[in-house]
């Protein structure tokens, strides 16, 4: 069974522009969740979506959102990019329960710089 | 979690030693608890996971110890492996919320 995939998987951007990163789960699972992961903050969850819902949110400001589409891929957008906003961006699934109740699968995230 | 900067704490074994790896939770009413892994250039590994009704669990070469009494969580690596090497973090989560909070990790080195 093929794991999680992330596209792409390295990404340069400069200030003031948005990304849209992409993130297919390992076939079955529903839940999807996302991560930033920086040197200086670590592993900081994102947020999380099942049944095209988002159910669980972490506190990033609104520039960061997301969607589920009916297949269960999901993509996450970052609007008017900030320097900070450099980092590995993770992508995790799981059957049905996000993070409380059962293993979740990470992929090999996505790493972007911005400029 | 631990509170540090740029720089992970580091912890260098010999192969075939056992390794300790600590970690200090911040939230009293977390309930459940998950040890990953995470080698250079890939996402985080699901290692191993307790339930705060449990103060221990084992796995496959792998041990987690849980003191909720001290908010303290460990993860002992039986004959630690050259392929052990990697970032180990926890996560506590809480019932609640069921958002996941990340210590900064520990790096283990094991040298051949």
């Amino acid at each position: 069974k093929a794991g999680v995939t992330q596209t792409p998987r390295y990404l340069i951007k400069t200030r003031g522009q948005q990304v849209t990163l992409s993130c297919s789960p390992i076939s079955g699972h529903r839940s999807v969740s996302w991560y930033q992961q920086t040197p200086g903050q670590g592993l900081q969850f994102l947020f999380e979506y099942f049944s095209e819902t988002q159910r669980n949110k972490g506190n990033f400001p609104g520039r960061f959102s997301g969607r589920q589409f009916s297949n269960s891929r999901s993509e996450m957008n970052v609007s008017t990019l900030e320097l900070g906003d450099s980092a590995l961006y993770l992508c995790a699934s799981s059957l049905v329960r996000g993070t409380s109740q059962e293993t979740q699968y990470f992929g090999p995230g996505t790493r972007l710089l911005v400029l | 979690g631990e509170s540090v900067g740029l720089h992970l704490p580091t912890l260098s074994v010999q192969e075939g030693d056992n390794s300790i790896i600590n970690c200090a939770y911040s939230n009293s009413a977390s309930d459940y608890f998950i040890w990953y892994k995470q080698e250079s250039g890939k996402g985080p590994q699901f290692i191993i996971d307790i339930r705060s009704n449990m103060d221990k669990r084992q796995g496959q070469r792998v041990t987690v110890l849980l003191n909720k009494t001290v908010k303290h969580l460990s993860l002992q690596i039986a004959a630690t492996q050259p392929g052990d090497s990697a970032v180990y973090f926890c996560a506590e989560i809480t019932g609640g919320s069921y958002i996941p909070t990340f210590g900064r990790g520990t790096s283990l080195i094991v040298h051949p």
